[in-house]
């Protein structure tokens, strides 16, 4: 089945530094990626998303680049802000039902 | 801006108790799921609808959970009998199904079993 693998946080990093947070995937056929952000006590907003290989999404200064070579979308961000501190998701979506599998999540705390 | 509306937003049930939660699609989105994320961890699919049918619910416990959203719009998930362990928060969301659109997620609804 598929299955999404997510860097193991948590991350905690000073403002202004730069950010990556690793993700690969396992999928049959061409999955679309995703990244999603939760605030504490809220439910998931998504960030960035790309839907085909070499497909690069970006938002809010966060990037992350489909590369099928390598099965990964790994999130980057030249540099992050206090109010970046959240969890976040990488996801899958594919198959003919669209079935939108999460990795395990990466809570990231910035430091002022 | 439309939005999946989930309620409640917080629930403290007893164990061995029903307990139901409600949520609503965003207009025009075929696609509605149901996930469970328990704290610390990341949301797993209960239940997936395309329109009111019932896509995947391989991973909803049938003993205990059901799931319904009988004429393809608003859709109840209920638990009977609530067990400590079913503690976490319940996520509802939607997307219009097509391929590569992202599904939107409400707010959740926190579950506590005391």
């Amino acid at each position: 089945g598929n299955s999404v693998t997510q860097m193991e946080g948590p991350v905690t990093l000073s403002e202004e530094a730069f950010l990556t947070i690793n993700c690969t995937y396992t999928a049959t056929g061409y999955p679309s990626l995703f990244w999603y952000v939760q605030y504490p006590g809220e439910g998931l907003q998504l960030l960035l998303k790309a839907t085909k290989a070499d497909d690069k999404g970006s938002n809010k200064g966060f990037e992350a680049t489909y590369r099928k070579e390598t099965t990964s979308f790994h999130l980057e961000k030249g540099s992050v802000q206090v109010s970046d501190s959240a969890v976040y998701f990488c996801a899958s979506s594919s198959g003919s039902a669209r079935q939108l599998t999460f990795g395990s999540g990466t809570q990231l705390t910035v430091l002022p | 801006e439309a939005e999946v509306a989930q309620s409640p937003r917080y629930k403290i049930t007893e164990k061995s108790q029903a307990v139901a939660f409600w949520c609503d699609p965003i207009s025009g989105h075929a696609t509605l799921y149901w996930y469970r994320q328990i704290l610390g961890q990341g949301p797993e699919l209960l239940v997936q609808f395309q329109d009111e049918s019932v896509v995947d619910d391989s991973q909803l416990p049938k003993d205990r959970f059901s799931a319904e959203r009988l004429k393809g719009v608003d859709s109840t998930l209920k638990i009977q009998p609530a067990e400590l362990g079913d503690s976490a928060m319940y996520l509802c969301a939607s997307s219009r199904g097509t391929l590569n659109t992202e599904a939107f997620f409400g707010q959740g609804t926190r579950l506590t079993v005391v």
